[in-house]
């Protein structure tokens, strides 16, 4: 039973549009969510997170919004640059940090 | 951002030997450090969770006395794959916090074992 669903393996956008990459969630203890980005061959490193006291976090180029009622949660990254181009895991975690939970994540592609 | 690193980054081993995976965080002390597994198009799973001078709590599912983790300081934790079968060829990743703090996590770049 995965509680982290990113549905969408794969997506590819033009370099310049938006890329949203979405995520949904399960368990309703969930009140902290994470972005992650990974290149091939290498660990997942910390893109932008949320608290569940939020519904917006923005951080440059990229927005977190954060759906609690939908248990929906997604990324938009805008503009799109083709070094974007990655794997892109979202994960939770519940109160009293507990370890983080992954979805499977979304590959993306940004076209020059 | 704090560096975690791996060693090997990949290793090809025969069935029924033993492999040992370390991690180490470079410029920080790590008091907890935690192992993944990752499956080709699956999601990171957390195998167990490492506290310095401490026993290794793992996930269920996991085989403590196949998957042997030792942290015995600040800045290194090792992960020993026993008796290895082509089963547990996978991509381990570790990842280290300096404090338990929601995204102070950093993650090493991951061992692709191979087991033949």
């Amino acid at each position: 039973d995965q509680q982290v669903k990113q549905n969408s393996p794969s997506l590819s956008v033009q370099e310049g549009r938006i890329s949203i990459l979405n995520c949904d969630y399960t368990n309703s203890m969930f009140d902290y969510f994470l972005w992650y980005k990974k290149y091939p061959a290498e660990g997942p490193t910390f893109l932008i997170s949320i608290s569940s006291i939020k519904d917006k976090n923005e951080d440059g180029r990229f927005t977190v919004f954060l759906n609690k009622s939908a248990k929906h949660l997604s990324l938009h990254i805008v503009p799109s640059q083709p070094g974007d181009s990655a794997v892109y895991f979202c994960a939770a975690s519940a109160k009293g940090n507990t370890p983080l939970v992954f979805g499977k994540g979304t590959r993306l592609s940004v076209i020059a | 951002g704090a560096v975690v690193s791996q060693h090997p980054s990949w290793v090809i081993c025969k069935s029924g030997t033993s492999v040992k995976i370390e991690c180490r965080s470079l410029d920080f002390q790590a008091t907890t450090m935690f192992w993944y597994r990752q499956f080709p198009k699956q999601s990171l799973m957390l195998m167990a969770t490492s506290n310095e001078g401490s026993k290794a709590t793992y996930e269920q599912g996991v085989e403590k006395d196949k998957f042997l983790i030792n942290h015995a300081s600040l800045t290194l934790s090792t992960l020993t794959v026993t008796s290895a079968h082509p089963e547990d060829s996978s991509f381990y990743i570790c990842s280290a916090a300096e404090r338990i703090s929601r995204n102070e996590q950093f993650f090493g770049p991951g061992t692709r074992l191979t087991v033949l």
